[in-house]
């Protein structure tokens, strides 16, 4: 059974500085990982797709790598800003189709 | 970009009542779409997998008779949460596109 775990669950920062969000998972054999914002009370925000081939995605200000050997994936964002806080989670997919997602690190960017 | 809508947005309802959240794909075709329940403070779970024109695909310990799941067509995927109970109470969020796309939620409340 896939386990995904999300260090740390909350992160306070001042704004301007660089971060980084972890997450690992127990089973290799994946389909894809994900990371999503979610604001609170609200749906889910896809911000990027690691296909299981793939070592990393940008997008702007973020970049996520994946490690699958060793069962990782990290979100990096630069420059954070007020408007970057927020709860981010990881979602991993596995080849029978299924995602499980982590517990979310809640971010807290201080003006 | 494709997006996903749920209706209502919130909704509060008496124990015992039976309550029908919609999930629709406005611009895309969406055979395939998920239901995932978060309570709050902890990650997604996925409930069910919602196929056109053939029954949903229930996770282990998913009542299947509890929660409903039509997908009659191929931009609209409906959850009957019946019977609700306060244990019910829960944010409900559907996907589709591969879980590329999630829709902003359902808020329930069982009084």
């Amino acid at each position: 059974k896939q386990e995904v775990t999300q260090i740390p669950a909350a992160l306070s920062v001042p704004e301007g500085e660089n971060l980084v969000l972890n997450c690992s998972f127990t089973d290799s054999a994946i389909y894809n990982l994900q990371w999503f914002r979610q604001d609170p009370g609200k749906g889910l925000t896809s911000l990027l797709l690691i296909q299981s081939s793939q070592r990393e995605q940008t997008s702007g200000r973020l970049n996520a790598s994946l490690d699958k050997s060793s069962g990782r994936s990290t979100l990096y964002i630069a420059a954070s800003q007020p408007g970057d806080s927020a709860t981010y989670l990881c979602a991993v997919r596995t080849n029978a189709g299924k995602s499980t997602f982590g517990d979310g690190t809640t971010l807290t960017v201080k003006p | 970009g494709a997006v996903v809508s749920q209706h209502p947005s919130w909704v509060i309802c008496k124990s015992g009542t039976s309550v029908k959240i919609e999930c629709r794909s406005l611009d895309f075709q969406a055979t395939t779409m998920f239901w995932y329940r978060q309570f709050p403070k902890q990650s997604l779970m996925l409930m069910a997998t919602s196929n056109e024109g053939s029954k949903a695909t229930y996770e282990q310990g998913v009542e299947k008779d509890k929660f409903l799941i039509n997908h009659a067509s191929l931009t609209l995927s409906t959850l009957t949460v019946t019977s609700a109970h306060p244990e019910d109470s829960s944010f409900y969020i559907c996907s589709a596109l591969n879980e590329q796309f999630f829709g902003p939620g359902t808020r329930l409340t069982v009084l």
